[in-house]
């Protein structure tokens, strides 16, 4: 009965290889969301789609691609991965009608690039 | 525009030990303030919320208010176990964005026996 669930946990990967982190909910929710967070915790929001549709997409290299089949799933690939994209990446999901905003995270990807 | 600054961290308290952390907000509407934890190795969770003004969310012992005033939602706690050890993120929800996230760099709470 996981509300957000996020795989693989764990990522170890070379330089310049392609990879992807996928994320699924079953709470109904109609918005989605890749966060980074860095090593000293900070936390960035990369993408948002509402229905399938981008809504947010902040600067984030090209190498980034999200991809959302259907509402309920919203996978990120990354292309020629650098060892700057060693963090967590977590996924969330929440409504964005209704006045109930409050977002639900994963557990979180940790991608480690070698 | 919308940004939420926090107390920076790392604070270490003795258990049962009175806790605040500081949070402050600009918002260019009428947001939601929030409260997140993160236990080690896992992911953001819900602590407590508040949708308007003069509203306080409580949860497990804590509480924030949401004051308009001063634009703060500080977070309090009157006596911290060592299980509320974590990083703590505020956060503010901008209806008119999308319910776009804006948080805080957190802050970093160790709880000693």
């Amino acid at each position: 009965d996981t509300a957000v669930s996020q795989t693989p946990k764990y990522l170890v990967t070379q330089m310049g290889n392609d990879k992807s982190i996928k994320c699924e909910q079953n709470l109904g929710h109609d918005t989605m969301y890749w966060y980074k967070q860095d090593s000293k915790k900070f936390l960035k929001i990369m993408f948002s789609y509402n229905n399938k549709e981008l809504i947010i997409n902040e600067t984030v290299p090209n190498r980034f691609s999200p991809k959302s089949p259907d509402k309920a799933h919203l996978n990120l690939h990354i292309n020629s991965l650098e060892l700057g994209d060693s963090a967590v990446y977590f996924c969330a999901s929440s409504f964005t009608s209704g006045g109930e905003d409050t977002q639900y995270f994963g557990p979180g990807t940790r991608l480690t690039v070698l | 525009g919308n940004s939420v600054t926090q107390m920076e961290g790392p604070v270490t308290l003795s258990e049962e030990a009175f806790l605040t952390i500081n949070c402050t907000y600009t918002a260019t509407g009428y947001p939601s303030l929030f409260w997140y934890v993160q236990y080690p190795g896992e992911g953001l969770q819900l602590l407590l919320k508040a949708t308007k003004a003069d509203d306080k969310g409580s949860n497990k012992g804590f509480e924030a208010t949401y004051r308009k005033e001063t634009t703060s939602f500080h977070l309090e706690k009157g006596s911290v176990q060592v299980s509320d050890s974590a990083v703590y993120f505020c956060a503010l929800s901008d209806r008119s964005t999308g319910n776009q996230f804006y948080f805080g760099t957190g802050t970093s709470l160790t709880v000693i026996p």
